[in-house]
This record gives C-alpha cells, sequence and structure tokens, in this order.
C-alpha cells in the first residue's frame, strides 16, 4: 500500500528555520516525483515545486523559488520543505503528493500545519 | 504561472448534475491531455477523482467524469449526492518549470 506520512504539526516564531518531511512507502520512491503543495487557512491549493528522488532534479514555482528549499534522501524515502527564516504568512497547511500518470497527484501526505506567530 | 480559472461556487440539489469548469491556456489545459481532478473536504487531504482528463482512479464514483475542449477541461458530476459536497480542484501539467499548476478551486453546495 502506497502511503505518505508527514511530520507533525509546528508551531513557530517569525524569523526561525524549520524544515518538515514526508516519508514514502509501499512503492519504489526513488522513481516518482513528489511535490510540495500549501493550503493558507481558507484558500486554495497552491503548488510550491516538486523534486525527484533519484537524482535530487527540484523545480519551483515561482512564487516559491528562493522562499523555500526542497530535498530529498532517497536512503530512508524521505522528501524534505525548509525554511530559513519564517514569516507570519507562511502560516499554513503544506501537503505532500506523489506524481503518478499524467503528472496527477495519486497520493497524498495527511498534511503538516505550520503555525508561525510571535 | 498564472492558476488555471475555475468558478468559485456552484450548487445543485441531490439527483441533479452539475459542472465545473476549468480553463487555462494552449501551455497547460489547451496543450496536453494532463488534465486531474481532486475532491476535499474540510480537514482533510485532497483526494484525486479524475486523471488523463477522463479517466477515474480505482475507488472514485463513476459519477464523477471528466472531459476537455480547446484550454477549457470540466468535471461533471452526475446523481449529486449530500456527501459531495466539497471543493474541487483542477489541475494540469504544464510546459513551465515546475509541471503542474492547479485551478483557484470550485465549493459544490448540495442543497
Amino acid at each position: 500500500e502506497v502511503q505518505l506520512v508527514q511530520s507533525g504539526a509546528e508551531v513557530t516564531k517569525p524569523g526561525e528555520s524549520l524544515k518538515i518531511s514526508c516519508m514514502g512507502s509501499g512503492y519504489n520512491f526513488a522513481t516518482n516525483w513528489i511535490g510540495w503543495v500549501r493550503q493558507m487557512p481558507g484558500k486554495g491549493l497552491e503548488w510550491m515545486g516538486i523534486i525527484y528522488p533519484g537524482d535530487s532534479d527540484t523545480r519551483y514555482s515561482p512564487p516559491f523559488q528562493g522562499q523555500v528549499t526542497i530535498s530529498a534522501d532517497k536512503s530512508i524515502s524521505t522528501v524534505y520543505l525548509q525554511w530559513s527564516s519564517l514569516k507570519a504568512s507562511d502560516t499554513a497547511m503544506y501537503y505532500c503528493g506523489r506524481l503518478g500518470v499524467g503528472n496527477s497527484v495519486d497520493f497524498w501526505g495527511q498534511g503538516t500545519l505550520v503555525t508561525v506567530s510571535s | 504561472q498564472s492558476a488555471l480559472t475555475q468558478p468559485a461556487s456552484v450548487s445543485g440539489s441531490p439527483g441533479q448534475s452539475i459542472t465545473i469548469s476549468c480553463t487555462g491556456t494552449s501551455s497547460d489545459v489547451g496543450g496536453y491531455n494532463y488534465v486531474s481532478w481532486y475532491q476535499q473536504h474540510p480537514g482533510k487531504a485532497p483526494k484525486l477523482l479524475i486523471y488523463n482528463v477522463s479517466n477515474r482512479p480505482s475507488g472514485a464514483p463513476n459519477r464523477f467524469s471528466g472531459s476537455k475542449s480547446g484550454n477549457t477541461a470540466s468535471l461533471t458530476i452526475s446523481g449529486l449526492q449530500a456527501e459531495d459536497e466539497a471543493d474541487y480542484y483542477c489541475s494540469s501539467y504544464t510546459n513551465s518549470n515546475s509541471l503542474v499548476v492547479f485551478g483557484g478551486g470550485t465549493k459544490l453546495t448540495v442543497l
């Protein structure tokens, strides 16, 4: 059974750094792109970027380029999303998802809620 | 790249059919048969309903169907049920760097 399991909710302060994770199981983790999706409170889904765990090829959606870093460690089937200096506007639910046929997201993580507040 | 355009809300009564549109450009929806649709209930992760314009993954009810004409894709829900009340998002492959773009989402209300 394919599963993506994300790290738990985080409460942080502006200016702090943070790294959240997404661990895959039940399939060959190295051979499917994994994407990160932001959902701000009460808003829609926003595609942040993707990574191919096999070679760590990474692409960012323009609004997120330079704002976050996506990385992968295929040896432990885990993809990461990190910030070097959080802002209050980074408060959101973050989902990881596996890209399947036709670049559809066929499996989703359960989401990680990040709250940034002073 | 810009998000795909969806209506903010649609509504229908149980048993009726509704259609949600998703308009893009020749760089995404119109250029490739890689449109997907997702259902999201409050507090839950999205769930894949349709991929490659009109294909249903296993487990997706056959009340959900997809189509495309030019730069606009559509999701049709036939025989509306109360549990269909949710937010719906389209997405498409795009030839920009990040490979995927979402629509803004449509809230479906079952009256």
